[in-house]
């Protein structure tokens, strides 16, 4: 298996701009994590799904942020509108089950300008 | 609320020094406890975990950690720092109740080894 693969892997874009983040968990996986890095608050959770299903994500920031999981393949973190403050690096992160190693890709540097 | 705290965001060793990263958890089921590594511009890499069974529990590059219930720690080890050792390390926890499988991770503590 390639690993988890997020795309793009830098982007930098205009604040107001809608911007889409992409995740291929690894096959078999059924949890799959976004994580939001900076240099102030560290590695955070912003959510996690289950098979698909959002479990919990009382760490998305606000409203402009959203997740989706279409699929046991793929999934989304949309922030619309961007605001410079959210430039960070976001990884996606997948296991097949509680306790078990948590993969990560190699996550997107957001550039919010 | 926090359920991972690292005491010290920095930590710096001479190579050959004994290197100890400190973690304590929060947690109010017996958790799963996991150390992370990253080197720059890259994701964070397993180095070890704690589930269940053996306290003292062996990664890779020579890490260790132990799992002491009654300090509520999880502190990383290694007796012999090398300069490839340099990064950044993550404690995490997961499993903090029976219902919760989300994985939490400390603030980070970077190390560096001089030569």
């Amino acid at each position: 298996d390639a690993g988890v693969i997020q795309s793009p892997r830098h982007e930098v874009t205009e604040m107001g701009q809608e911007v889409t983040l992409r995740c291929k968990p690894i096959s078999g996986h059924d949890y799959l994590f976004w994580y939001r890095q900076t240099m102030m608050r560290g590695l955070e959770l912003l959510i996690y799904f289950n098979n698909n299903v959002p479990i919990d994500d009382s760490g998305m920031p606000e409203d402009r942020f959203s997740a989706k999981m279409p699929n046991a393949s793929f999934s989304t973190l949309k922030i619309q509108p961007s605001e410079p403050r959210d430039s960070a690096v976001y990884f996606c992160a997948s296991n097949d089950r509680g306790g078990t190693e948590a993969f990560f890709g190699q996550g997107t540097r957001l550039t919010v300008v | 609320a926090q359920s991972v705290t690292q005491l010290g965001s920095h930590v710096s060793v001479s190579e050959g020094a004994l290197v100890l990263l400190r973690c304590n958890y929060s947690s109010s089921v017996p958790p799963y406890l996991f150390w992370y590594v990253q080197y720059p511009n890259q994701g964070l890499q397993l180095l070890l975990k704690y589930t269940t069974g053996a306290t003292l529990v062996k990664g890779i590059n020579g890490f260790e950690a132990e799992f002491k219930k009654s300090e509520t720690s999880f502190h990383l080890t290694k007796p012999s720092a090398h300069m490839s050792d340099a990064a950044e390390y993550f404690c995490a926890v997961s499993r903090t109740t029976y219902n919760t499988d989300k994985l939490i991770f400390g603030t980070g503590t970077r190390l560096q080894v001089f030569p």
